[in-house]
Parts: C-alpha cells; sequence; structure tokens
C-alpha cells in the first residue's frame, strides 16, 4: 500500500527567507506525486505534480518540488517565502495506474514571520 | 473553466435531520470524490465516482449516501448524523482514466456542523 510522511507537524520560517518541506513516500513503482495548499477554511490548491521525466519540477506560486528516487522523497521548496505562503501544505501520491486513490501525508503548518 | 463548486458553504443541521450536499464540475471530468476532512488532519477518502458508477467506498457509514445524477453533478445525501460527523467535506474531480494528467481538482468544501 502506498503512504506518505510529512515529518514535520509546523514550521516557522522568517518572510524573505527560504523554504524546504519534507515528504517521504512508499510505493512499489514510480508514483505520481503531488504537493497541495490549503489555507484555513478553504478547499486544497495544486502546487505541482511530478509523474515522470525531469525530477525537478516548478510550479504555481514560485514553488518547486525535486523528485528523488534514491531517498524516497519529494521536497518542497521555495526561495523566498512570503506571509501570503503562511498554509497548511500536503504531499501526496499516487499509484501510477490511474490516480482514483490519492493519498495524503498529515500536512505540515507553515506559519511566516515579518 | 477549471472550477469545481460546492454548495452550501456552511450547513448546521440537527441529528434528525434529512441534508444534501451539492458538488459540480464542467471541466468534462468522469471522475469525482468525496472527501472528510476533521480539523488539522488530512482530507480523508469517503467515495470515488468513475463514469457516474460508484467504483470505491471506503467503508463509509450508510447515513452518508453518495448520487452521481450526471457526468458533472455529484450529491452526498445526509441522513441521522452524529456530532463527530462535523468536518469540512470536500469534492473533487479529476480526468477518469489513464491520461497522464490525473490531478484532483478540489472544490472549497462545505462546513458540516452537525447538532
Amino acid at each position: 500500500a502506498q503512504s506518505v510522511t510529512q515529518p514535520d507537524i509546523h514550521i516557522t520560517v522568517s518572510e524573505g527567507a527560504s523554504l524546504e518541506l519534507r515528504c517521504n513516500y512508499s510505493y512499489g513503482a514510480t508514483p505520481y506525486l503531488f504537493w497541495y495548499v490549503q489555507s484555513p477554511g478553504q478547499g486544497l490548491q495544486l502546487l505541482l505534480k511530478y509523474f515522470s521525466g525531469d525530477t525537478l519540477v516548478q510550479g504555481i506560486k514560485g514553488f518547486e518540488a525535486e523528485f528523488k528516487r534514491s531517498q524516497s522523497s519529494f521536497n518542497l521548496r521555495k526561495p523566498s517565502v512570503h506571509w501570503s505562503d503562511a498554509a497548511e501544505y500536503f504531499c501526496a501520491v499516487a499509484s501510477n495506474f490511474g490516480n482514483e486513490k490519492l493519498t495524503f501525508g498529515t500536512g505540515t503548518r507553515l506559519t511566516i514571520i515579518p | 473553466d477549471t472550477e469545481v463548486t460546492q454548495t452550501p458553504k456552511h450547513l448546521v443541521m440537527g441529528m434528525t435531520n434529512k441534508k444534501s450536499l451539492k458538488c459540480e464540475q464542467h471541466m468534462g471530468h468522469r471522475a469525482m470524490y468525496w472527501y472528510k476532512q476533521k480539523a488539522k488532519k488530512p482530507p480523508e477518502l469517503m467515495f470515488v465516482y468513475s463514469y457516474e458508477k460508484l467504483s470505491i467506498n471506503e467503508s463509509v457509514p450508510s447515513r452518508f449516501s453518495p448520487e452521481c445524477p450526471n457526468s458533472s453533478l455529484l450529491n452526498l445525501h445526509l441522513h441521522a448524523l452524529q456530532p463527530e460527523d462535523s468536518a469540512l467535506y470536500l469534492c473533487a474531480s479529476s480526468p477518469a482514466g489513464w491520461t497522464g494528467d490525473n490531478e484532483q481538482y478540489f472544490g472549497p468544501g462545505t462546513r458540516l456542523t452537525v447538532t
């Protein structure tokens, strides 16, 4: 069965500083990997996704993520955070035989301080 | 139009009430999903419809009854709910089948409170 681990429950970063959110997955074959962001009381917005090809993927809002098969990781990065980036971030994995079952990590809450 | 809409935004219901949540998309997607999300937790999959047929039911209690009347609409009928069913209910859609681009698009959710 597929699973996702986000080891950091809460991260606090100063505005303008760089950010890295960690995600580790468990899946027997090449997975489909996603990062979603959720503002309080809102739905989920897709930041970026990895299906195949270039292991460094670019997303919206200046985010990028790197797929590392050897480490079973798909960490999310941003070079300079903005106060509006404060939100909950979820990493998710789906099987490569269709994404009917999307498995989410427990999420990382990002707080931005001035 | 890349939007999934959900109504109502907020719903308060008693344990003996019957209510329905509605979800709509016009992206031509043929897979639609219901998730339940408790505070500070990730979304939990409840149901998946693929080509208007129920394909996944994650052992959800029968007081939740999904319905997919056509390819654009998804309903969740609620009856005799418990206070622990209070949560954010999220709808999502995606292209069904093997397209190589199977991301799920989420709606804003319905905040349900059971009193």
